[in-house]
């Protein structure tokens, strides 16, 4: 079963970089995601897709402070020189054949 | 601007009916597979129904197969999404969502809540 899983939680400092993970679940290491940000009381905004071999393609307008890479299962989103509206939540999402469009349930990212 | 506007939320008590909707600018929405995704309070996003750029496919998740039915209009740049038979664990905000190569989703609505409750 294609499962996605993200820590619950994440923080750092204002200005410093923060990665967050999603792991793809045993035998779906190969699957491609894309990572998705949820400010406060806000609708998700897409911030790209991540390949298997790390080349990744941005949204329109996401800031260069955004990347992503890969290893494995895991799938990671960096976020630099943090600033105070990356406090957010941040899902992963993924599909598989015969598997309906999948979330990881989420990272709520703390600024301090 | 490219953007998805939900509407139609609302309070309905348990086995009612509500309609959503979802107006689409900026883009060629006869182009694109839409999606319905939604969130309950504090929690995670659900993917609800997809519906092919035609009409001719469709998917429902399984907690909702059989009393949502999600349609377009492809004239009229919506898309739609009837809720029966609605349930408490069914109150959740209800996003639109553009796919994109059939798997990732690129563009979303602010959202419209439902709350269901006596």
């Amino acid at each position: 079963q294609l499962v996605l899983t993200q820590s619950p939680s994440a923080s750092a400092s204002l200005g410093a970089s923060v990665k967050l993970t999603c792991t793809l679940s045993s035998g779906h290491s190969s699957y491609a995601i894309a990572w998705h940000q949820q400010q406060p009381e806000k609708g998700p905004r897409y911030l790209m897709k991540l390949n298997s071999d790390g080349s990744h393609s941005k949204g329109d307008g996401i800031p260069d402070r955004f990347s992503g890479s890969s290893s494995g299962a895991e799938r990671y989103l960096t976020i630099s020189s943090l600033q105070s509206e990356d406090e957010a939540d941040y899902y992963c999402q993924t599909w598989g054949t015969g598997t309906p469009w999948v979330f990881g349930g989420g990272t709520k990212l703390t600024v301090l | 601007e490219v953007q998805l506007v939900e509407s139609g939320g609302g309070l309905v008590q348990p086995g009612g009916s509500l309609r959503l909707s979802c107006a689409a600018s900026g883009f060629t929405f006869s182009s694109y597979s839409m999606n319905w995704v939604r969130q309950a309070p504090g929690k995670g996003l659900e993917w609800v129904s997809y519906i092919s750029s035609s009409s001719s496919t469709i998917y429902y998740a399984d907690s909702v197969k059989g009393r949502f039915t999600i349609s377009r209009d492809n004239a009229k740049n919506s898309l739609y999404l009837q809720m029966n038979s609605l349930r408490d664990e069914d109150t959740a905000v209800y996003y639109c969502a553009r796919l994109v190569d059939d798997w990732y989703f690129d563009l979303w609505g602010r959202g419209t809540l439902v709350t269901v409750s006596s």
